[in-house]
This record gives structure tokens, sequence and C-alpha cells, in this order.
């Protein structure tokens, strides 16, 4: 167990709707960061937060955004979803600022949409 | 950017024996390289890292080296075991104002017992 929380475990919904994803990052980590997990794709990263702040972007999509509250748990907004969107979705937490501290992942949600 | 890629994709070996995954990258100012394990239907976990300032590192039946001439780093495993069967993901970084990693496709090891 990595310490890393997410909510849902998984996620059917239809074309067009909008999902919210849930994560809690490890006790003390001020970092958040969220990927996507495709079978063509592979691990991308989507974007990280530093407490509270954006503080790097992948290749996220415009319909997608997220944001880390004051409690530094962390919400991705996924919304028009296509058909493309179905993937596993990972956020990881670390204790530093830059991507070279260690990153702990989250069991992932498993997004499907119909 | 930075472009990681990992070979060969499947990798199946007898329990018992050593397995090693290569990965290469283009970035020459990466200086971080984790190393993760996937089991189905959980999340990646880190197993083993190293920096740009150390050649080796070891943890128990894993180790892993950094060729930063050669801009390749493995992961060794030893005395493989029928648990070791998983995804291995390689990964890749810098420090700059925009770092982030960036993974290999991933290598399916499968552990024969």
């Amino acid at each position: 167990d990595s310490g890393v929380t997410q909510t849902p475990k998984h996620l059917i919904t239809a074309t067009g709707q909008r999902v919210t994803l849930r994560c809690s990052p490890r006790s003390g980590d001020l970092s958040v960061y969220w990927y996507q997990q495709s079978l063509d794709q592979g691990l991308q990263f989507l974007i990280q937060y530093y407490n509270g702040e954006e503080r790097a972007k992948g290749n996220i999509l415009e319909r997608f955004s997220a944001q880390q509250f004051p409690d530094l748990h962390s919400e991705l907004n996924l919304s028009s979803l296509e058909l493309g969107d179905s993937a596993l979705y990972f956020c990881a937490s670390s204790v530093g600022y830059n991507s070279d501290y260690e990153q702990y992942f989250g069991p992932g949600t498993r997004l499907t949409v119909t | 950017g930075e472009n990681v890629e990992q070979h060969p994709s499947t990798l199946s070996v007898q329990e018992g024996d050593s397995a090693v995954i290569k990965c290469t990258y283009s970035d020459s100012a990466s200086n971080y390289f984790p190393w993760y394990k996937q089991e189905l239907g959980k999340g990646p976990q880190l197993i083993i890292d190293i920096r740009s300032n150390v050649g080796e590192k070891k943890d128990q039946r894993i180790a892993v080296t950094l060729n930063k001439t050669a801009k390749h780093f493995s992961l060794h495993i030893t005395e493989t075991q029928p648990e070791d069967s998983a995804v291995y993901f390689c990964a890749a970084t810098d420090t700059g104002a925009n770092s982030k990693l960036t993974f290999g496709k991933g290598i399916t090891l499968s552990v024969r017992p």
C-alpha cells in the first residue's frame, strides 16, 4: 500500500458526460501528479500540482482540468467525454517540487466511456 | 522532449535465473531514473531508482546500472521468483522548469516455475 488513495475504483459513463476523479496524497506529500494509462500510449503524464499551485503540464487535453485543494487532495475533471478517454487514471504523490523526487502511485481509477 | 525506450517488450525466464531489462533515453539532461513494477489491477510500484551521479545501485535481488555516456540504464533481477512476474516500467526525468517523468512502454516479465 503506497498511502495514496483514489476514488472511485471504477467509473462507467456515456460519451459527452463529465466525471470527477479524486486523489488523496500520502501524508506529508505536497505534490500530486495525474497520469493516464492506455494500452497504446502507455503511462502519460497529464499535470502536476505542488502545494495548491499548478507546477507542470503534460499532454493534458483542454477538456480535462485539475485542481489541488488546501488539504492537498486533488481532483481531475474530465468533460465532454469521448470513447478514446477510456483508460486507467493514476495519481501519484511526492514530497518535493521537482519531478526527481520519488513518486508513489495510487491504485488508479478505471474509466470506461460507452 | 525526452524519449524513453525499453527493450525487449516481453521477457520470459526460468525461476531462479536472472532477468535484465534495458532502457535508453534521449535527453542528456536527465538525471533521475526510477523503475516501477505494475501487477495486474494495481498501480505502479516504485522498486528502485538511480541518479546520474551514481553508476550502480543494489537492493537485495534488484540492481540498476546507469551508463550516462551511452544514455542507457538497466534493471537486473537475480534469482527470479514467480512473484516477480509483472510489467516493469523505466522512466527518466530532468529537473528543468517543466520537468516530468517520461515512461517507457513497459516490459512484461514472465517467470516460469
